[in-house]
């Protein structure tokens, strides 16, 4: 099984302050079409996950561009350039090339 | 686009049985692959299973194979997770979710499991 292993596990930033998780993975996620199939949520309290980057670094339609996604084969990144309050949450690496799972969740809290 | 629209939470007693479900709108729904997540309160996400509704194929991440089973009625467009003997670590929130590369989830279904 494929471990997804996300860092830190929590993080509290400064409103317009930049922020990065990491999120690694116990195999190579590298796939035949190009681009690992790693996707990112954010989980809001009370809320169903959302899905904000596909593919490692594919931004869904109506996610603000200071969040991007970058990274391969066991090594990933999800990276906001500056921190707004609407962040807050929990969020999800998860990968579909070695079947399906997901990190552990890496909490996001306003300073 | 795919919606999914998932059933109420319901409270159950240790060993009664259990089916909720995940129906879809949209042509889309019976050509694409559903998934069932677990959250555990307080916890994080695991990947149970998926089903492809439109032939009925079904895979589960070995950790949830026999404790739970997956369905679908394509007809009815809409797909299931069951359970035959509840045990009180079934309480959690349940979610669905489809679309190309997961991108639709349901609203979240909450199973307590209580004496």
């Amino acid at each position: 099984d494929d471990v997804l292993t996300q860092s830190p596990l929590s993080l509290a930033v400064t409103l317009g302050q930049p922020a990065s998780i990491s999120c690694r993975s116990s195999q190579s996620l590298g796939s035949t079409d190009g681009k690992a199939h790693l996707n990112w949520f954010l989980q809001r309290p009370g809320q169903s996950p959302r899905r904000l980057i596909y593919k490692v670094s594919e931004r869904d339609s109506g996610v603000p561009d200071r969040f991007s996604g970058s990274g391969s084969g066991t090594d990933f990144t999800l990276k906001i350039s500056r921190v707004e309050a609407e962040d807050l949450g929990v969020y999800y690496c998860m990968q579909g090339t070695h079947w399906y799972s997901f990190g552990q969740g890496t909490k996001l809290e306003i300073k | 686009e795919v919606q999914l629209v998932q059933s109420l939470a319901t409270e159950k007693k240790p060993g009664e049985s259990l089916r909720i479900s995940c129906q879809g709108s949209g042509d889309d729904f019976n050509y694409q692959w559903i998934a069932w997540v677990r959250q555990m309160p307080g916890k994080g996400l695991e990947w149970m299973g998926v089903i492809f509704p439109g032939d009925s194929d079904t895979k589960y991440t070995p950790s949830f194979q026999g404790q739970v089973t997956i369905s679908a009625d394509k007809s009815t467009t809409t797909a299931y997770l069951q359970w035959s003997s509840l045990k009180a670590s079934d309480t959690a929130m349940y979610f669905c979710a489809g679309g190309a590369n997961w991108d639709i989830w349901g609203q979240g279904t909450m199973v307590t499991v209580s004496s």
